[in-house]
């Protein structure tokens, strides 16, 4: 069965970088794109970008064009996230999701299996 | 940018009802829609995927009908376990969710 599996939370002062993994089993890593979204306190879901594990092309969102840097790592079929320049705006919680194959075309489709979520909180 | 509206904000029905959500897209995203329930501290799951297909193991009074720009997701029968925030997402020349549903069940 499919499982994503991501790291703990994390606290960071205004200005670091914050590094999410997202380890994945159960399924080919190569064959599916995965996407990173995130969801501020009481707010709706917001994306991020994705990145294409096989080879390792990414696409952002726009509004963290700069601050946002995906990669993954096929010897151990982890994908990452690292944002930076970190304000307080960014504290929400984040999740890796696989996308739906059924459902997609270069890589943009419906998300099917979904990490946890790691708690980043960004406070002086 | 394509912006998904939904309404209402907040729906409050009874057991064996039925609710209908909308979704509203501010340009067309053809039927590369899909729908997400939310359970206080869960990720998303998938409900409807294109529109109108349900995903794996969704019963089948959830559905999804529309295409172009206005989605609507009925649940036919409302149940307690349904009570949850309900997300529209698009596919179309990037990924965008709504901003919820709150569908209360009392």
């Amino acid at each position: 069965q499919v499982h994503l599996v991501q790291s703990g939370a994390e606290v960071k002062k205004p200005g670091a970088s914050v590094k999410v993994s997202c380890k994945t089993s159960g399924y080919t890593f190569t064959t599916y794109h995965m996407h990173w979204v995130r969801q501020a306190p009481g707010q709706g879901p917001e994306w991020m970008g994705m990145i294409n594990p096989n080879g390792g092309s990414t696409k952002y969102a726009q509004s963290l064009q700069g601050r946002v840097t995906m990669t993954s790592d096929t010897s151990t079929s982890t994908v990452y996230m690292d944002l930076s320049s970190l304000r307080s705006e960014d504290t929400a919680v984040y999740y890796c999701a696989r996308v739906a194959l059924y459902s997609s075309s270069w890589g943009l489709g419906a998300l099917d299996f979904w990490g946890q979520g790691t708690m980043v909180t960004v406070s002086s | 940018e394509i912006v998904l509206t939904q309404s209402p904000a907040t729906l409050s029905l009874s057991p064996g009802e039925r609710a209908t959500l909308s979704c509203r897209a501010s340009q067309s995203v053809s039927s590369l829609l899909a729908w997400y329930q939310q359970k206080p501290g869960q990720a998303p799951r998938l409900l409807i995927y294109d529109a109108s297909y349900r995903a794996t193991g969704i019963p089948a009074r959830f559905g999804g009908s529309g295409s172009g720009t206005d989605f609507t997701l009925i649940i036919s029968s409302l149940e307690p376990e349904d009570s949850a925030v309900y997300y529209c997402q698009h596919r179309s020349n990037s990924i965008a969710f709504g901003q919820g549903t709150r569908l209360d069940i009392k």
